[in-house]
């Protein structure tokens, strides 16, 4: 019962480096969400894909970039971590708008 | 401002002791609110969903229910391992999207 995978689970960077956090479903979903999660404040949306091929931004999406080349794969891309940055990032899926979201463990990124 | 507002911030509970959380909330066109369950380097576990005003939902010592305005995660007779933080989310019609807004979650400890 794999559900969603978020790969690395835990990443240190420092100020300037780029990376990309990977996550995938196998339960064939066509909306992906990608969240940040700082402590007191609720799941923020930083990008969503509506379906493969396609992505929109979110209430933060600033500072990151996503790709969703395949249907069950969604990528979240920070190309010059800033230590505002740090953060635990959660992806979700869901099959349509108004249904549950299903989240991974979530990355833990610190950037120094 | 559409908005998700949980109360307490945390509660703390003897094993047995029954109560209840609070999730209001202000947004335009709810389409749906939902609970979830956060155990510590977890994601979020879905709980419930509810659609409209009068409508109740339950789960084993759990049972959640929704009006205009705020919606209740009751727990009757907790044990322990109902430790977790419990998050409310609200989609409503924003900026011609459905979007999901999150409250910061009530932190539950239930001791023994």
């Amino acid at each position: 019962n794999a559900g969603v995978t978020q790969t690395p689970k835990f990443r240190v960077l420092k100020t300037g480096q780029s990376m990309t956090l990977l996550c995938a479903q196998d339960m064939n979903h066509e909306y992906m969400y990608w969240y940040r999660q700082d402590p007191g404040m609720g799941l923020r949306l930083i990008h969503y894909s509506v379906g493969e091929g396609t992505t929109a931004k979110g209430e933060v999406p600033d500072g990151y970039n996503v790709s969703r080349l395949k249907k069950q794969n969604f990528l979240l891309g920070l190309e010059s971590a800033a230590p505002s940055q740090t953060s635990v990032y959660f992806c979700a899926s869901s099959g349509q708008t108004n249904q549950p979201q299903h989240f991974g463990d979530g990355t833990r990124l610190s950037i120094l | 401002e559409d908005q998700v507002t949980q109360s307490p911030e945390a509660l703390r509970l003897q094993e047995g002791e029954s109560s209840s959380l609070n999730c209001s909330y202000t947004v335009s066109g709810l389409r749906g609110l939902f609970w979830y369950r956060q155990d510590p380097g977890k994601g979020p576990e879905f709980l419930f969903t509810l659609y409209s005003a009068g409508e109740e939902k339950e789960k084993e010592r759990l049972k959640a229910t929704l009006t205009k305005k705020e919606s209740f995660l009751h727990i009757t007779a907790p044990k322990p391992e109902d430790s977790a933080t419990y998050l409310c989310a609200v989609q409503g019609y924003m900026d011609s999207n459905y979007q999901l807004i999150w409250g910061a979650g009530t932190k539950l400890i239930i001791k023994p």
